[in-house]
């Protein structure tokens, strides 16, 4: 049992490059999330997904999108990265909605020049 | 909307002391959870302990504890026999039971365990 993984670790992109960062749970969690951790601040909700096919927008959405075809994998795109989108990304599972508990991935940690 | 304050950015103890994180937080709602995460180096999250908002009873795991006052929306962390591993950053965090299960973090506390 893997728990939550993520990939890659690191990254560094050029302004305006794309890319996805990958999430997977093999718990067989629900709901799914992305936050962002920028330096002396907590985490901050990107989007959610309470489901397959169910994604929807958290505080700081714009810039990324998601999609959720399956229950294990939750990607997040970044279309056309920015500077301001340096930061530390982290993805998060839960049982289901009700089911206190997020577990949270190692973290994704990108760099955009 | 909620929001979750951290007053102590920074915190230092020696080994062995206890310390205590404070944590306050602002909600309409009745039924929530709260969180207290730890953040060592490595960036993981850890969730150190949960309390359940109903529960009259101050939630306790091992050396970590919480003081959860509800009518003062507090809810802080008390770290007794502190170790060289509990440093770390810590975050409170709030969730509502219903609706869209959203962690709303504080700006997270810095302690350092001293030898």
């Amino acid at each position: 049992n893997a728990g939550v993984t993520q990939t890659p670790k690191f990254q560094v992109l050029k302004t305006g490059q794309s890319m996805t960062l990958q999430c997977a749970q093999d718990m067989n969690h629900e709901y799914m999330s992305w936050y962002r951790q920028d330096p002396g601040m907590g985490l901050r909700l990107i989007h959610y997904s309470v489901g397959a096919g169910i994604t929807d927008q958290g505080e700081v959405p714009n810039g990324y999108n998601v999609s959720r075809s399956t229950t294990e994998d939750f990607p997040l795109r970044l279309l056309s990265a920015a500077p301001s989108q340096t930061s530390v990304y982290f993805c998060a599972s839960q049982r289901s909605p009700g089911q206190e508990t997020q577990y949270f991935g190692p973290g994704t940690r990108l760099l955009v020049l | 909307a909620q929001t979750v304050t951290q007053s102590q950015p920074e915190m230092s103890v020696q080994e062995a002391e206890t310390v205590t994180l404070s944590c306050t937080y602002d909600t309409s709602e009745n039924n929530y959870y709260l969180f207290w995460y730890k953040q060592p180096p490595s960036r993981q999250m850890i969730l150190v302990i949960r309390q359940e908002a109903y529960k009259q009873q101050n939630a306790t795991e091992n050396r970590f504890s919480v003081n959860f006052q509800k009518a003062a929306k507090s809810f802080s962390l008390k770290i007794s026999d502190s170790q060289l591993g509990d440093t770390a950053m810590y975050f409170c965090a709030f969730m509502k039971v219903q609706g869209a299960q959203k962690l709303v973090f504080g700006q997270g506390t810095r302690l350092t365990i001293n030898p």
